[in-house]
């Protein structure tokens, strides 16, 4: 399994800003996915991020709102850009597995509050 | 496109009776199918998944899951449940050869002393 490192794991932000989460993986993997998880909802699929592509996202999901980045095999960052209540979330960060068990692993998550 | 419902948001049990979380899905192919937990402040943990083979899958913290072909199910079991369990049950699909999973709306379970 992988172990995945996410920061911050909350934060309180005003409407306007723009908040850069972070996620580290322990091992390389080719994958990444963000997700979000609205109060009481299920997961939605933000982006795929590979390393050395453009993300790739999903339907509702644009560059401009949830840039994201993949410098390397072990980490990638979501921003969530300009925010507004609306965007008060978890951010979940996942990756696929490198054993070809399909299975996703998942970070902590980071919960958003937009004032 | 494949998608997986789970028509109980919320599931009571007493503390060692068996628990039941219901899932159904739908896609065009061979499903790959997943069980996830969420504790409170938490991501999710993989609990167990079924590929191919044996319809009967055992994961972890002793739930297994049937995979059934003809009613497009997968429902979560527990032969005997704990309070500890008590958490949200997400289940997931994705179809073979994709990378899209998608999940389920969440079943709250809760088990009760």
């Amino acid at each position: 399994s992988a172990v995945i490192s996410q920061k911050p794991s909350r934060d309180i932000c005003q409407r306007g800003t723009s908040l850069t989460i972070q996620c580290q993986v322990d091992s390389q993997v080719t994958m990444m996915f963000w997700y979000r998880q609205q109060p009481g909802q299920s997961l939605t699929l933000i982006a795929t991020a590979n390393q050395g592509s453009e993300a790739t996202y999903e339907s509702g999901f644009v560059i401009d709102k949830f840039p994201i980045s993949r410098p390397n095999l072990t980490f990638s960052t979501l921003t969530v850009s300009n925010m507004s209540p609306e965007d008060s979330s978890i951010y979940l960060c996942s990756v696929e597995s490198q054993e070809g068990l399909n299975i996703q692993y998942f970070g902590a998550g980071t919960r958003l509050s937009v004032l | 496109a494949q998608s997986v419902a789970q028509p109980e948001d919320q599931v009571n049990v007493a503390e060692g009776n068996p628990l039941t979380v219901k899932c159904t899905y739908s896609v065009s192919g061979n499903p790959y199918l997943f069980w996830y937990v969420q504790y409170p402040n938490r991501g999710l943990q993989f609990l167990l998944k079924y590929i191919t083979g044996d319809n009967l899958v055992k994961g972890s913290y002793g739930f297994e899951a049937e995979f059934n072909k003809s009613q497009t199910s997968f429902h979560l079991k527990k032969p005997s449940a704990l309070v500890s369990d008590s958490a949200l049950y997400f289940c997931a699909v994705r179809e073979l050869g994709s990378n899209d999973m998608r999940f389920g709306a969440g079943t709250r379970l809760t088990v009760k002393p």
